[in-house]
């Protein structure tokens, strides 16, 4: 079955510090990848998406993602990690191309302390 | 563009109520897609909508649960005879025609259902 796997729970980085997110993907085909954020309580932000082209990708609040086809892996990235990044993490694969639904991984808690 | 608009945010209902939950797309998005949010657990796909039709419901549950998107009005997402296990957050994404290739889907803030 297609997926994606998150497989930390929960990373802990201190402010300043290059943070990462990990997530690998089990797809078929050109997969179409995503990043999302959800602070407490609230709904998912979109981050950024790999769709195709070049292999790192630049999205909102200085994270970045790299596509990695011999790895099948798309980490999410950020060079000097912020307290307020402290959120939910979901890594996202669509399941059927452009109009398909997303398939989320069961997210990673990312704590950044001062 | 006030973005995708849930209501309400909280809604506690007793076991076997109905409950009724609303989700109106941004401006100029046609999809409508319906997830659902466990504790501690990521977003689980229910049905996808687009006006008037339902597109892909593979995720709903068999019995108590259906979604519409009629040609005016908000995208309903309807739980009859709720139970506790309904307890979730229930999100609503929606995006244009040109879906995922040029766009991530907008989520709302969501619905949290509550059974008592």
């Amino acid at each position: 079955a297609q997926s994606v796997a998150q497989p930390e729970d929960q990373v802990n980085v201190a402010e300043g510090n290059p943070l990462t997110v990990k997530c690998t993907y089990s797809v078929s085909g050109n997969p179409y990848l995503f990043w999302y954020v959800q602070y407490p309580n609230r709904g998912l932000q979109f981050l950024l998406k790999y769709i195709t082209g070049d292999n790192l990708v630049k999205g909102s609040y200085g994270f970045e993602a790299e596509f990695n086809k011999s790895q099948t892996s798309f980490h999410l990235k950020k060079p000097s990690a912020l307290v307020s990044d402290s959120a939910l993490y979901f890594c996202a694969f669509s399941s059927g191309g452009s109009q398909g639904n997303l398939i989320f991984g069961k997210g990673t808690k990312l704590s950044v302390k001062p | 563009n006030a973005g995708v608009m849930q209501n309400p945010r909280h809604l506690v209902r007793r076991r076997g109520q109905e409950a009724r939950l609303r989700c109106s797309p941004m401006k100029g998005h046609s999809h409508v897609y319906w997830y659902r949010q466990l504790p501690e657990e990521g977003l689980k796909f229910m049905v996808y909508l687009q006006k008037e039709n339902i597109i892909d419901e593979s995720g709903m549950p068999k019995e108590r649960f259906s979604a519409e998107f009629p040609k005016e009005g908000p995208s309903i997402l309807r739980i009859q005879q709720v139970v506790r296990g309904d307890s979730a957050a229930y999100f609503c994404a929606s995006s244009p025609q040109t879906g995922l290739r040029d766009y991530g889907y907008t989520f709302g803030s969501g619905t949290r259902l509550t059974v008592v």
